[in-house]
């Protein structure tokens, strides 16, 4: 089935550094790449959705230049999280749809910020 | 009011018995329905999906659709300590994106 590979699983990270997390689908073209942000006890929110060779489009209320969000290939999207403080801990989940796969979801990156 | 609502939980069911989850949704033109499981710290799995009014069922566990009502079920027979976990409803939205509810928590005990 269709696998996506998500990089680091936990990071931790000082605050005003910036962290990125690698998203990479293994057997399939990621036409579409959704990033959401977990806090503990809440469901997941998205952030924003990015098709391979465009820029994403952020949700309300998320701030485009500090979640930089590239999408460059079909197998590979990063998200980066600029100058983190540390109210951007949360758990963060990508997921990736292809043609024919549905959505597959990546394993999560846990991001702390001290 | 939110797209996709859940009771939080926690659900408390014994072992053997039926967990019944519930879900309503906004959007009226959704056409596609999700169940997903989470574990704490990991991420969310897919248990079910369904499109059509009615049931569907795959092994102990069976969703419910009903479109004119905007209501999904998700029914788990003989329950398993295993099963305990948070469950997520997702609806496909017609804006092309997939939104969650905030997860009804189940609890098995033994």
């Amino acid at each position: 089935g269709a696998v996506v590979s998500q990089h680091p699983s936990w990071v931790i990270c000082k605050s005003g550094t910036s962290v990125k997390i690698e998203c990479r689908s293994l057997d399939f073209q990621a036409t579409t790449m959704f990033w959401y942000r977990q806090f503990p006890k809440q469901s997941l929110m998205l952030m924003a959705t990015s098709n391979e060779g465009s820029k994403a489009t952020y949700e309300q209320g998320v701030e485009k230049d500090k979640f930089l969000i590239n999408h460059a290939s079909l197998t590979l999207s990063t998200l980066t999280v600029t100058s983190a403080h540390p109210e951007d801990s949360s758990f963060y989940i990508c997921s990736a749809r292809g043609q024919g796969t549905g959505y597959t979801f990546g394993s999560g990156t846990r991001l702390t910020v001290v | 009011q939110k797209e996709v609502e859940q009771n939080s939980g926690p659900l408390s069911v014994p072992e053997g018995a039926i967990a019944s989850l519930n879900c309503t949704y906004s959007d009226r033109v959704s056409q596609s329905f999700f169940w997903y499981r989470q574990y704490s710290g990991k991420s969310p799995e897919l248990i079910m999906s369904i499109y059509s009014n009615g049931d569907k069922e795959d092994g102990r566990f069976t969703a419910q659709l009903n479109k004119a009502s905007q209501y999904v079920s998700l029914l788990i027979r003989d329950s398993q300590p295993s099963d305990s976990a948070t469950y997520l409803c997702a609806v496909y939205s017609s804006a092309s994106k997939i939104i969650f509810g905030s997860g009804t928590r189940l609890s098995i005990r033994p």
